[in-house]
């Protein structure tokens, strides 16, 4: 099994800072990765794919990087729509999601 | 655009069999993954399972023993059932379509199973 490990779990932030939310994968995926979006009550969005690729309609503030075991997720600057929680999800093998990165306010 | 659509019981009892069932509109089931993802309450999300439109499946390890996700193309439906449940089974269960590259771009609204009797 691949295993993927998010940190921080919880990130305080601000309106207009940038936030940086981290992955690691217990083995190489190449970038065979994916960030979603989840709101309270609500299904996950699709944010970024292939690592590093954005989804449709996606601001341009949210961007992906990285390949292999470690990737990041950066918000460039933070909008009140952004507060949720974030996970990312292999496909290398399968599919595992990381435990999750709930982004609140400061 | 295409839409997902979960439906079935919300509350099962222990050691009864959980079955739920996702129509697709909007679009067609065929050429693509749908991929069942369930979510605890308060916890994270974990892959289930999932089935290709000509029925080929994969399966969570830890579930396999008790699942079955099957298709029928000509109603645009997948459907998941989950044998011999527990209350570690309650969770909220979504449908999901992958893009056919493994990132999923269409979701559920989610449908929350409970597990008591």
């Amino acid at each position: 099994d691949i295993q993927m490990t998010q940190s921080p779990s919880t990130l305080s932030a601000s309106i207009g800072d940038r936030v940086t939310i981290t992955c690691r994968a217990s083995q190489s995926i190449s970038t065979w990765l994916a960030w979603y979006q989840q709101k309270p009550g609500k299904a996950p969005k699709l944010l970024i794919y292939k690592a590093s690729s954005l989804e449709s309609g996606v601001p341009s503030r949210f961007s992906g990087s990285g390949s292999g075991t470690e990737f990041t997720l950066t918000i460039r600057s933070l909008q009140p729509d952004d507060f949720a929680t974030y996970y990312c999800q292999q496909y290398k093998r399968l599919w595992t999601f990381g435990q999750g990165t709930k982004v609140d306010i400061k | 655009q295409v839409q997902l659509q979960e439906s079935g019981p919300g509350l099962v009892k222990p050691s009864e069999t959980l079955s739920l069932t996702c129509t697709v509109s909007g679009g067609s089931i065929n050429y693509y993954y749908w991929t069942w993802i369930r979510q605890a309450p308060g916890k994270g999300l974990e892959w289930i399972g999932f089935v290709y439109y000509t029925g080929t499946t994969s399966y969570n390890p830890s579930l396999k023993s008790r699942l079955t996700i099957s298709v029928d193309t000509s109603k645009n439906r997948v459907s998941l059932k989950l044998t011999t449940v527990t209350a570690a089974d309650t969770a909220i269960y979504y449908c999901a379509r992958d893009n056919q590259d493994g990132e999923l771009d269409y979701w559920g609204q989610g449908t929350l199973v409970t597990v008591s009797s």
